[in-house]
């Protein structure tokens, strides 16, 4: 199983800021399938990014990934107060389709 | 428009089963994959389940592998999770989702609004 670490566990930011999220895996992410979500409280989640760094349809060009081996970066550029939220990162390269722990953005 | 509808939560017993359903509408079913993911009150996401869009290839979490089977009827749109021996570690909201783009595993674009699993005697 390969498994996701999410840092840091909590980030404070102020609007306007740059944010960047970090996700480490255990191993090599097949075919570098690994998805970005949002969940704000008592929402499902939201699809920001997917294959390491494409940008899933709607989502704004604030949100970009990249990666470089087994780590993976989002970053949030000119926060908002909508961004204050948890990040979740998945990989579904192989079952199980593991998720990070989160990372909770806030203000 | 494209929508996921859930229903089939409730509170059980330890040991019982429940069926959760999800129906699909607004886009073509059959060309989707499809995945459950269930999130415990106040925790993070956990990855449940995977059927593939012609239903053949399934996968589990290891948690309910044995206990829980996917399946899907395309002829109706609708997914299911039929939960067996249900454990209080299986109380969460479960939410159905589907890939963002067809014929692609692209990461859950579609989400449906989630079901509420309570497993308590």
């Amino acid at each position: 199983e390969i498994v996701l670490t999410q840092s840091p566990g909590i980030l404070s930011a102020s609007p306007g800021d740059r944010a960047t999220l970090s996700c480490r895996a255990s191993q090599r992410v097949s075919r570098n399938y690994l998805a970005w979500y949002q969940q704000r409280p008592g929402q499902p989640p939201r699809l920001l990014i997917y294959g390491a760094y494409s940008r899933a349809t709607g989502i704004p060009d604030k949100f970009s990934g990249s990666v470089f081996g087994t780590d993976f970066t989002l970053t949030i550029n000119r926060l908002e107060p909508e961004d204050f939220a948890v990040y979740y990162c998945q990989q579904y390269g192989t079952s199980p389709f593991t998720f990070g722990p989160g990372t909770r953005v806030d203000i | 428009q494209e929508h996921l509808m859930q229903s089939g939560g409730g509170v059980v017993q330890p040991g019982r089963s429940l069926r959760l359903s999800c129906v699909a509408s607004g886009f073509s079913f059959t060309n989707y994959n499809l995945y459950w993911v269930r999130q415990a009150p106040g925790k993070g996401l956990e990855w449940v389940s995977f059927v593939s869009d012609d239903g053949n290839t399934k996968y589990y979490a290891a948690s309910v592998q044995g206990r829980f089977t996917i399946s899907r009827d395309n002829s109706k749109n609708t997914m299911y999770m039929q939960m067996n021996a249900l454990r209080p570690e299986d109380t969460a909201l479960y939410y159905c989702a589907r890939d963002e783009y067809k014929y692609d595993t692209s990461g859950c674009g579609l989400w449906g609004q989630g079901t509420l699993v309570t497993v308590s005697s």
